[in-house]
């Protein structure tokens, strides 16, 4: 099974913040990468799809970029309603879907 | 509206089964693989398995954890997508969600919709 490995595991940072999450794959992975925002007692929701394209709906500060094994989320400006747990999932290698452990956002 | 509610979740013992539902709405659900995930109170997101629209045979893949105890079924008729879980674990206890697969190349899929969930509880 492929591995997903996020950096950092948890963030603090300030409304206005620019923030950036790493995600590593353990074996190339093309452009297969999809980032998922989960809140508490909420279910994950998709933010990134094939590892740049933006789902219908989310907020344009939202980006995602990379290929191969390293891909990057960021969001521009952070809103207070972004503080969450941020998810890479790959799905070049089916079944599994893989994820990242998550990255914990929270507020400074 | 894309709807999906999970339901049939609760507290049972070891060994014992359960089957939970996922219903859908607002989309043509024969159309689209579901797939079944679950998270641990307090870890990270865990593939179960997913079942492919009939158009790819309807055909079921599970992850190695639930493989064999675990069964995914479907009724186009309905609308609904369950989860048939046996000879449950302690460590099967998770809040269990369904989502909307869309295929974005052949056989590569994606999670465009998450139901909310209903919490399984494995306890004697």
């Amino acid at each position: 099974d492929i591995q997903m490995t996020q950096s950092p595991s948890s963030l603090s940072a300030s409304v206005g913040d620019r923030v950036t999450i790493t995600c590593r794959a353990s074996q190339s992975i093309s452009s297969y990468l999809n980032w998922y925002q989960q809140k508490p007692g909420k279910a994950p929701k998709l933010l990134i799809y094939a590892a740049s394209s933006l789902q219908s709906g989310v907020p344009s500060r939202f980006s995602g970029s990379g290929s191969g094994t390293d891909f990057t989320l960021t969001i521009s400006s952070l809103q207070p309603e972004d503080f969450a747990t941020y998810y890479c999932q790959q799905s070049y290698s089916t079944p599994p879907a893989t994820f990242g452990q998550g990255t914990r956002l929270e507020i400074k | 509206e894309v709807q999906l509610v999970e339901s049939g979740g609760g507290l049972v013992q070891p060994g014992r089964s359960l089957r939970l539902s996922c219903t859908a709405s607002g989309f043509t659900f024969g159309d689209y693989a579901m797939s079944w995930f679950r998270q641990a109170p307090g870890k990270g997101l865990e593939w179960v398995g997913f079942i492919r629209s009939k158009a790819y045979g309807g055909t079921t893949e599970y992850a190695a954890s639930v493989k064999g105890r675990f069964t995914i079924s479907r009724d186009d008729s309905k609308s609904i997508a369950y989860l048939q879980m046996n000879s449950l674990k302690t460590e099967d206890t998770a809040v269990y969600y369904c989502t909307r697969d869309i295929e974005y190349s052949h056989g590569i899929y994606y999670f465009d919709y998450w139901g909310q969930g209903t919490l399984v509880t494995v306890s004697s």
